[in-house]
C-alpha cells in the first residue's frame, strides 16, 4: 500500500509553452501533499504544499503564479509550470501524506523529468 | 530554519564493507526522520523512518540510530553489496521535509 504515481515521467516542451504534472495517490486518500524540485547533483527542495480542497501554501523564492497547484480531490494534486523557461528545466517531484497527521511518513512519487527546450 | 547536513558527500568502498552515513541537523524539535536511496535519475525510496520517540530502526542490512539532543542520525549497512550504489538522503520532518544533500555511495566489486 501507500503507492504514489506522477504522470508524465519525462515531458520535453518548448519554451513559452504551459506543462501540467499530475500526482496521484492510488491507495490512499491523501489530505496533503507536497512537491519539490530537484536540481542535476542537488538535494530536494520544497517548493509548496497543497492541502485539498484549499490554497496551495508556497515557500519563499517559490513564484505562486508560475508554479499553479490545484488539489482538488483527496487522491490528486497537480503542477502547472506556465510560460515555462529553459531554467524551469528540473526533476520534479510530489509526495503525500497518508492520513491527517504529520507524525504520518510521506511517500514519494517516482518523479517527473522536465526539459524546457 | 531546519538545516541538515550529510557527511561524507560520498563514499567509495570494496564489497562486504560496512558503510555508516551520517546525517545532523539543527533543530531537535521534529516528528520524525526518514532515510532515502535515490539512483541517477529516479525518485526517492523510502528506507527506514525512525519516529521521534525511537532511538533506532533496523530493516534486514540497514539500521538507523536517531540522537535528537545532539541532532543527529546515522545510517549503517552491513556487509556492503554494489547493487548498494546510490545516493542516500535523510529527511528531517518537522512538519515538513528538510532534505541533507546527500551521501553518494559507490560499492566497487
Amino acid at each position: 500500500g501507500a503507492v504514489v504515481s506522477q504522470h508524465p515521467s519525462w515531458v520535453i516542451c518548448k519554451s513559452g509553452t504551459s506543462v501540467k504534472i499530475e500526482c496521484r495517490s492510488l491507495d490512499f486518500q491523501a489530505t496533503t501533499m507536497f512537491w519539490y524540485r530537484q536540481f542535476p547533483k542537488q538535494s530536494l527542495m520544497l517548493m509548496a504544499t497543497s492541502n485539498e480542497g484549499s490554497k496551495a501554501t508556497y515557500e519563499q523564492g517559490v513564484e505562486k503564479d508560475k508554479f499553479l497547484i490545484n488539489h482538488a480531490s483527496l487522491t490528486l494534486s497537480t503542477l502547472t509550470v506556465t510560460s515555462a523557461h529553459p531554467e524551469d528545466s528540473s526533476f520534479y517531484i510530489c509526495s503525500a501524506h497518508r492520513g491527517r497527521s504529520s507524525y504520518n511518513e510521506q511517500f514519494f512519487g517516482p518523479g517527473t523529468r522536465l526539459t524546457v527546450l | 530554519k531546519q538545516e541538515v547536513t550529510q557527511i561524507p558527500a560520498a563514499l567509495s568502498v570494496p564489497e562486504g564493507e560496512n558503510l555508516v552515513l551520517n546525517c545532523s541537523f539543527t533543530d531537535s524539535a521534529i516528528y520524525n526522520l526518514q532515510w532515502f536511496r535515490q539512483d541517477p535519475g529516479k525518485g526517492l525510496t523510502s528506507l527506514l523512518l525512525i519516529q521521534s520517540s525511537q532511538r533506532e530502526q533496523t530493516s534486514g542490512r540497514l539500521n538507523a540510530s536517531l540522537d535528537k539532543s545532539s541532532g543527529r542520525s546515522t545510517l549503517y549497512i552491513a556487509a556492503s553489496q554494489p547493487g548498494d550504489s546510490a545516493t542516500y538522503l535523510c529527511a528531517v520532518n518537522d512538519y515538513k521535509l528538510s532534505f541533507g544533500a546527500g551521501t553518494t555511495v559507490t560499492v566497487r566489486a
